[in-house]
C-alpha cells in the first residue's frame, strides 16, 4: 500500500529565510505527487504536481518541488519565504491505478516569524 | 468559472443522526472524490465516483455512503453518526484523464455532539 510520510510537523522560519519541507513516499511505481497547502479554515490549494518527465517542478508562488525516485522523496522548496506563506502544508502520492486516489502525508504547519 | 463547491460549510449533529453532504464539481469535471480530514491529520480517502459509478472506496464503515448524479454533482451521507465523525470534509474534482489532478472544495465541516 501507498503511504506518505512528513518527518515534520512544525516548521519556523524568518521571513526572507529559504525554505524546505520533507516528503517521503512509498509506491510500487512511478509515482503521481503532489504538495497542496491549507490555510486555516479552509479547503486545499494545488501548489504544483510530478507527473513524469523533469524532476524540478514548478508551482504557484514561488514554490519548486525535485522528485528524487533514489531516495523516493518530493521535497518542496522556497527561496524566500513571505509571510502569507504561513499555512499547513501536505504532500500526496496519487494510485495511478485508482482514479489517481490520493494519499496524504501527516501535514506539515510552517510559521513564518518576522 | 467557479471552483469547487459544498454545502453546507457548518453542520452539527448529535450522536446517532445522520448527514448528507453535497458538492459541486467544476464545470467539466466528471470525477468527485471524498475525503475526511480529522483535525490535526492529513485528509483521507473515503470514496471515488465516476460517471455515476464508484471508482474506488478507502478504508471507512458501511456507515459512509455516497452517490453522483447524472449532473455530476455529489452527496455523501454518513449514518449512526459517531463523536470520531467530527471533521472536515472535503470533496474533490478531476477530468476523467490519466494524469488527474484533483481539485478541492473548501469542505464542510462536521461537528457530532
Amino acid at each position: 500500500a501507498q503511504s506518505v510520510t512528513q518527518p515534520d510537523i512544525h516548521i519556523t522560519v524568518s521571513e526572507g529565510a529559504s525554505l524546505e519541507l520533507r516528503c517521503n513516499y512509498s509506491y510500487g511505481a512511478t509515482p503521481y505527487l503532489f504538495w497542496y497547502v491549507q490555510s486555516p479554515g479552509q479547503g486545499l490549494q494545488l501548489l504544483l504536481k510530478y507527473f513524469s518527465g523533469d524532476t524540478l517542478v514548478q508551482g504557484i508562488k514561488g514554490f519548486e518541488a525535485e522528485f528524487k525516485r533514489s531516495q523516493s522523496s518530493f521535497n518542496l522548496r522556497k527561496p524566500s519565504v513571505h509571510w502569507s506563506d504561513a499555512a499547513e502544508y501536505f504532500c500526496a502520492v496519487g494510485d495511478r491505478n485508482a482514479g489517481n486516489m490520493l494519499t496524504f502525508g501527516g501535514g506539515t504547519r510552517l510559521m513564518v516569524k518576522p | 468559472d467557479a471552483g469547487v463547491t459544498q454545502s453546507p460549510t457548518h453542520l452539527i449533529k448529535t450522536r446517532g443522526q445522520h448527514v448528507t453532504l453535497r458538492c459541486s464539481p467544476i464545470s467539466g469535471h466528471k470525477s468527485v472524490s471524498w475525503y475526511q480530514q480529522v483535525l490535526g491529520q492529513g485528509p483521507q480517502f473515503i470514496f471515488q465516483y465516476y460517471e455515476k459509478e464508484e471508482r474506488g472506496r478507502g478504508n471507512f464503515p458501511d456507515r459512509f455512503s455516497a452517490r453522483q448524479f447524472p449532473n455530476y454533482s455529489s452527496e455523501l451521507n454518513v449514518n449512526a453518526l459517531l463523536l470520531g465523525d467530527s471533521a472536515l470534509y472535503l470533496c474533490a474534482s478531476s477530468l476523467p484523464r490519466t494524469q488527474e489532478t484533483q481539485y478541492f472544495g473548501p469542505g464542510t465541516r462536521l461537528l457530532v455532539l
